[in-house]
Order: structure tokens, then C-alpha cells, then sequence
């Protein structure tokens, strides 16, 4: 069974410019998260979706960051205007409902490195 | 809003000694808890969750909760080199998925 695809896995960028990054979850997985990973620290959660509906938007940066899941299939995160900031690496993972004792299955992420 | 925070930052055992690692948590409504593993570059694998006080072993990886102490650790029995990553620690409330990380122990297991 294939994993969380995400693409690109690497990217760099000037201050200003934009970027997207894609991802495609397990198949059948109804809920999809986005987590940004700043070097040397944890995940912190951006967004997650249900389908094709966000659930918690909470902790996206809505100025600059947005995401959209049109199908309840694949993801794609687009950050416009990107800062010094963002420098991150954004891992995708996906669910089957989004609570239980089951697993969230994890990309190995997209890293952005903005100069 | 929820707090965690894992000790030591980093962390050098030998092969075969037992590594032992910290998360402790500041939501006491807090039920669901798991150990991820990170390899340098690569994405998260889960390890172990756990979900009640007491202990839960997924081969040579054993978490303990105590949810009264806010705090739950992980035991990695006869680690390898090939266990050398950061480890996190992840949190949530009514078994949801939407998790709070710690910032991760870094372990290296020398051979």
C-alpha cells in the first residue's frame, strides 16, 4: 500500500516569492493534516480537513497561507509572499476519522528554505 | 492551551544500555499519547501509543503513563545505532488526532 506522497520534497525561494506544495494521502483516508516543523522543534498543526472540509484552520497564518482539498482527495498548502520565517519543513499526514486509537500516517515532508 | 515538554534535549546511550526518555503534558483532560520516531530527513513513525495509566510495550519500545503526574516517558530496550533520530512526544484531548508535539529528544546510541 503506498504511503503519504508529497511534493516537492525540497524547495527554495527569495523573500516575496510563492511556493505550493502538493500532497497525496492514503487511499481512502477521509482526513488530512498539514504540520509545519521549524528546525529543531516539533510539529505544530496548520489545518486539517475532513473531506474536503477544513475542520480546524486555527493555526494558519490566513494572510499568506492556504489550503484546499477540493475533492476530499489531495491537498495542495500554497504559501504566498514567503518570509524568512516560513522556513520550515511541512509534512502532510493522513487519518481514517480524526479521533480513536487508530494512526496518522505522515509524508516525509517538503522542505522550504527561504533566503 | 496544551503544553509539552520533553527532557533531556539530547541524549548518547551505548548499544545495549537502556535509553530513557520524558514528555510531560499541562492539559490534564489529555487521553491520548504517542511516541513518534524521526529519522534525519525522513518522516514521523509511530513507536507506541497509549492511552491509559500504566505501561504498553510495542517490541523493544515500552511507554509509561501517569496521567495524575502529567507525565508520560518512554523506554527503549537494547537500543542500536539504527535507533539514533529525534523522538517526539505527542499529545491530544478526546482521542482526537489534531496532536500537540514537544520539541524532541535527540538520541544517539554510540556502538
Amino acid at each position: 500500500e503506498a504511503g503519504v506522497t508529497q511534493s516537492p520534497r525540497y524547495a527554495v525561494l527569495q523573500e516575496g516569492q510563492a511556493v505550493s506544495f502538493w500532497c497525496d494521502p492514503i487511499s481512502g483516508h477521509d482526513t488530512l493534516y498539514w504540520y509545519q516543523q521549524p528546525r529543531d522543534q516539533g510539529p505544530q498543526l496548520l489545518v486539517y480537513f475532513r473531506d474536503e472540509a477544513v475542520i480546524d484552520n486555527s493555526q494558519l497564518p490566513s494572510d499568506r497561507f492556504s489550503a484546499v482539498r477540493p475533492k476530499g482527495t489531495n491537498s495542495t498548502l500554497k504559501i504566498q509572499s514567503a518570509k524568512q520565517g516560513d522556513t520550515a519543513t511541512y509534512l502532510c499526514a493522513s487519518s481514517l476519522g480524526d479521533r480513536g486509537t487508530g494512526q496518522l500516517y505522515f509524508g516525509e515532508g517538503s522542505k522550504l528554505t527561504v533566503l | 492551551q496544551q503544553k509539552v515538554q520533553q527532557s533531556p534535549e539530547s541524549l548518547t546511550v551505548s548499544e545495549g544500555a537502556m535509553a530513557s526518555l520524558n514528555c510531560t503534558f499541562s492539559d490534564g483532560t489529555s487521553d491520548n499519547f504517542r511516541w513518534y520516531r524521526q529519522h534525519s530527513g525522513k518522516g514521523l513513525e509511530m513507536l507506541v501509543s497509549i492511552f491509559s495509566d500504566g505501561e504498553k510495550e510495542e517490541g523493544r519500545f515500552t511507554a509509561h503513563l501517569n496521567r495524575a503526574s502529567l507525565h508520560v516517558s518512554l523506554h527503549i530496550r537494547e537500543p542500536q545505532p539504527s535507533d539514533s533520530a529525534v523522538y517526539l512526544c505527542a499529545v491530544s484531548s478526546w482521542m482526537g488526532y489534531k496532536l500537540t508535539f514537544g520539541t524532541g529528544t535527540s538520541l544517539l546510541v554510540d556502538p
